[in-house]
């Protein structure tokens, strides 16, 4: 099966710590996003990477970073600098204009 | 960067049609019209896309006119499980940013 993984599901954080999220695809795309979607919003772009060892940052990148050292994966870390992490969070990757997106992480902090 | 407006909600009764409408007037010559639907929780899933004219598939039409400065999706013959978010996106996300997400409708389907 093709197609885009995040994990974890759910994500609970204490104030202070670094998270990672995970984000796999196996569908050969290039490009990869992740954004953020707050309730109630739309989604706001917080990195995104064209190809391999090489990543943009978006609207809202204060507070988070990325790597992309495989095509397949596209690993998002929020740091402990960023304010105001609890959020849903959403990566996808893209063919021509198509993007495909994961199931999401929705991230708490207690 | 094409902006877009969409109306923020719409109601509508099964077994209508349902049409929305995205106003995106500094859309660009190599830009794409797509449009996603979203369910509480999980990921925005592709609808539809299109250039210009009328794109048709097994779920939706997409109409956008000659001056390709809004386009609108059509739903025919709606359901209550079709009540969701649905963003209208502009751009060509083969270049990363050079693309927007519409804020979004929320469609409520009503018995």
């Amino acid at each position: 099966d093709g197609g885009i993984t995040q994990s974890p599901k759910y994500l609970f954080r204490k104030e202070g710590q670094n998270v990672t999220l995970s984000c796999e695809q196996n569908l050969n795309h290039d490009a990869m996003y992740w954004y953020r979607q707050d309730p109630g919003q739309g989604l706001r772009l917080i990195y995104y990477s064209q190809i391999v060892n090489d990543f943009q940052k978006g609207d809202i990148a204060e507070g988070y970073s990325v790597s992309r050292e495989k095509k397949e994966s596209f690993p998002l870390t929020v740091t402990s600098a960023q304010k105001n992490p609890t959020a849903f969070y959403l990566c996808a990757s893209s063919l021509r204009e198509e993007q495909f997106f994961g199931p999401g992480t929705r991230l708490t902090v207690l | 960067l094409a902006k877009t407006t969409q109306p923020i909600s719409m109601d509508s009764y099964e077994g209508q049609e349902v049409n929305i409408t995205c106003s995106h007037n500094n859309i660009a010559t190599n830009d794409y019209i797509t449009w996603y639907q979203q369910f509480p929780s999980q990921g925005p899933r592709f609808i539809i896309q299109g250039y210009k004219t009328k794109v048709t598939n097994e779920v939706a039409s997409l109409f956008i006119p000659a001056d390709r400065k809004s386009s609108t999706l059509s739903l025919p013959r709606v359901s209550l499980s079709d009540t969701a978010v649905y963003y209208c996106l502009v751009g060509d996300s083969n270049y990363g940013q050079n693309f927007v997400f519409g804020p979004g409708t929320r469609l409520s389907v009503l018995p």
